[in-house]
């Protein structure tokens, strides 16, 4: 059973637009967790991470939400650009450099 | 700075047959895994190392066997490859608590 869940394959989104990216976890003892962005062809490429003593974490156009009673947690791209299309996987893992656990990943196409 | 470096980029192998995929970083650093892609799975840990001569199964490990004999290097070996195993590996790397920097990949495919 997957302990990190992302329910939607694929997103498509406007340019200048908002892009909402959504993660379930089920394990409780997660308490650090990222936000992987990868190219085809590329290895994924760190893009931000939240710790559970927060619930946001802002970087750029990047803002991470983290709601840990509902064990959900979200990426929010503002404003979108067509540069921003890509799979976007997010990751928890048991501590800071712990072991991480992948979600399958969501195809975003921001358009022009 | 080359990062993190794995070969070959493509592969088809037979049923049956073994090779090594190979990783190598230049950043000194201690952590080393290597993961596989499949669709809607996102990337699952195979093995991982958290030095030279320590290494420890991930999620999915059958089939698979790795070693560390220097800090650099983190070689993926197929012992006999199955239908199964076409996927993509990534290799990845870490310092401390800091993120992974991950290859550029793998695409195996087993016929």
């Amino acid at each position: 059973d997957q302990q990190v869940k992302q329910n939607s394959p694929s997103l498509s989104v406007q340019e200048g637009r908002i892009s909402i990216l959504n993660c379930d976890y089920t394990n409780s003892m997660f308490d650090y967790f990222l936000w992987y962005k990868k190219y085809p062809a590329e290895g994924p490429t760190f893009l931000i991470s939240i710790s559970s003593i927060k619930d946001k974490n802002e970087d750029g156009r990047f803002t991470v939400f983290l709601n840990k009673s509902a064990k959900h947690l979200s990426l929010h791209i503002v404003p979108s650009q067509p540069g921003d299309s890509a799979v976007y996987f997010c990751a928890a893992s048991e501590g800071a450099g712990n072991m991480l656990t992948f979600g399958g990943g969501t195809r975003l196409m921001v358009k022009p | 700075n080359a990062g993190v470096t794995q070969t070959p980029k493509f592969q088809v192998l037979k049923t049956g047959q073994s090779m090594t995929l190979q990783c190598a970083q230049d950043m000194n650093h201690e952590y080393m895994s290597w993961y596989r892609q499949d669709p809607g799975m996102g990337l699952r840990l195979i093995h991982y190392s958290v030095g030279a001569g320590i290494t420890d199964q991930g999620e999915v490990p059958n089939g698979y066997n790795v070693s560390r004999s220097t800090t650099e290097d983190f070689p993926l070996r197929l012992l006999s490859a199955a239908p199964s195993q076409t996927s993509v590996y990534f290799c990845a790397s870490r310092l401390g608590n800091y993120g992974y920097t991950f290859g550029s990949g793998t695409r195996l495919t087993v016929v």
